[in-house]
Formats: structure tokens, sequence, C-alpha cells
């Protein structure tokens, strides 16, 4: 089944604790994304990728990296988690980039305190 | 740079009755466009998307959007509304030339019994 798969779906974490969400997609797409999505703020693009090893800054990147060693694989990566990273986040996949039909994952609840 | 407004954060409506979500771009170029739904607690999926051609599109689950160029908007809308349908819709906007995608804040659709 094609799927993109967000681990993990819920975490509760402290300030400052180091911690990454993994994002794992099995349809080939070259193009994936990172979204978070808050009340009264709609998703917001985080990073991107076009390919292997070529990452971009979306809207809001501060606070946040990520890595593409993989086709498969763009975990997104909180080096020191802040509440106001306390979030829904979103991960997505493409086969012809943002023009094409973005296939998300199920989303991962974030909560920093 | 591009942008994109959701008139209306809520929609109330009975079932079986029409509905109409309105959305509104900002571009300096030509425009790529689409509608996402996501349903509780999912992620989201695509409901259509305009690339270019027939400017009305069709969509999944009877929804459908025309392209207005000279009122730059994009509103979607469905002749009869069933209680599945109660979802957040979320229009997005990018280009050809671009690599990133903007979201609207979102306008959830309330189906009243």
């Amino acid at each position: 089944e094609a799927q993109v798969t967000q681990n993990p779906r819920y975490l509760i974490t402290v300030t400052g604790k180091k911690l990454t969400v993994t994002c794992s997609q099995n349809m080939n797409h070259e193009y994936m994304s990172w979204y978070r999505q808050d009340p009264g703020l709609g998703l917001r693009q985080i990073y991107y990728s076009m390919n292997v090893e070529v990452t971009d800054k979306g809207d809001v990147p501060e606070g946040y990296k990520v890595s593409r060693k993989e086709k498969r694989n763009f975990p997104l990566i909180l080096e020191s988690p802040s509440p106001n990273q306390t979030s829904l986040y979103f991960c997505a996949s493409s086969l012809l980039g943002p023009h094409g039909e973005l296939f998300f994952g199920e989303g991962s609840r974030l909560t920093v305190l | 740079a591009q942008s994109v407004t959701q008139l209306d954060s809520q929609v109330p409506v009975f079932e079986e009755a029409p509905v109409e979500l309105r959305c509104n771009y900002s571009s300096s170029v030509s425009v790529y466009l689409f509608w996402y739904v996501q349903y509780p607690n999912q992620g989201l999926q695509l409901l259509l998307k305009y690339l270019s051609g027939s400017t009305l599109v069709k969509g999944i689950n009877g929804f459908e959007a025309e392209f207005n160029k000279s009122q730059t908007s994009f509103h979607l809308r469905k002749p009869s509304v069933h209680i599945s349908d109660t979802a957040e819709y979320f229009c997005a906007v990018t280009s050809r030339r671009d690599d990133k995608i903007i979201f609207g804040k979102g306008t959830r659709l309330h189906i009243l019994p």
C-alpha cells in the first residue's frame, strides 16, 4: 500500500531534549516536505526537499533541521525543542514536487513542556 | 510573494444544501491551485487541482472549483452536502517556478442535520 509513515504519532517531551520525528514514503517520490498545523494558522511549510541531499527552508524553519540521505526518508529534527514548537506535524511527499498531488502522513502531535 | 486567503474560518450548512467555500490568492505569476480536505484525526488528501486548461475543475466526492483569474479566486462548491463532508478544507497555491506551496488557514465545514 502506498503510504507516508510518520513516527511517533504522539510525543510529550520537555524543553531542550533533542528529538527526531521520522518520515518514510514507499512511493519513490523525489519531493518530500514537512508542515506544522496550528489552530487559526493553517498549515505552514517548515522544510522541503526536491531530492536526495537537496533541502530548502520553507516559511517557518527556525528551530528545526532536516536531512535527506535516502530518497525514502526525511526526518525532522528538533535540536532543542521549546514550548512554541508544540504543534501537529505532517510529512508529505509528491512525485511532481508541490505541483503534483501531495500525499500526507497521519500526523505527529508533539507537546513540549 | 504568493499568498492565499480563505475568507471563512467556519461554514455551517444544512445537510443536502449547497455549499461554497471561498479562496482568494495573490501572485505575480501563473499559479497552480489546489483544494485539500482533512477529515477528523487524519492527514490531508487532495480534492482537486487546477494547473491549466478548463477553469472548471471537478474533484472527488462531488466537489468542483472554478478558477477565476480576473477575480483571483478559486472557490470550492458542492451542490448537496452530506454529513460525511464534515472536515476542514484547505486551499493552496504554488507556481511553475516555485518549489514551495502556500496553504490557507483552512475552513471548517459543519454539516447540520
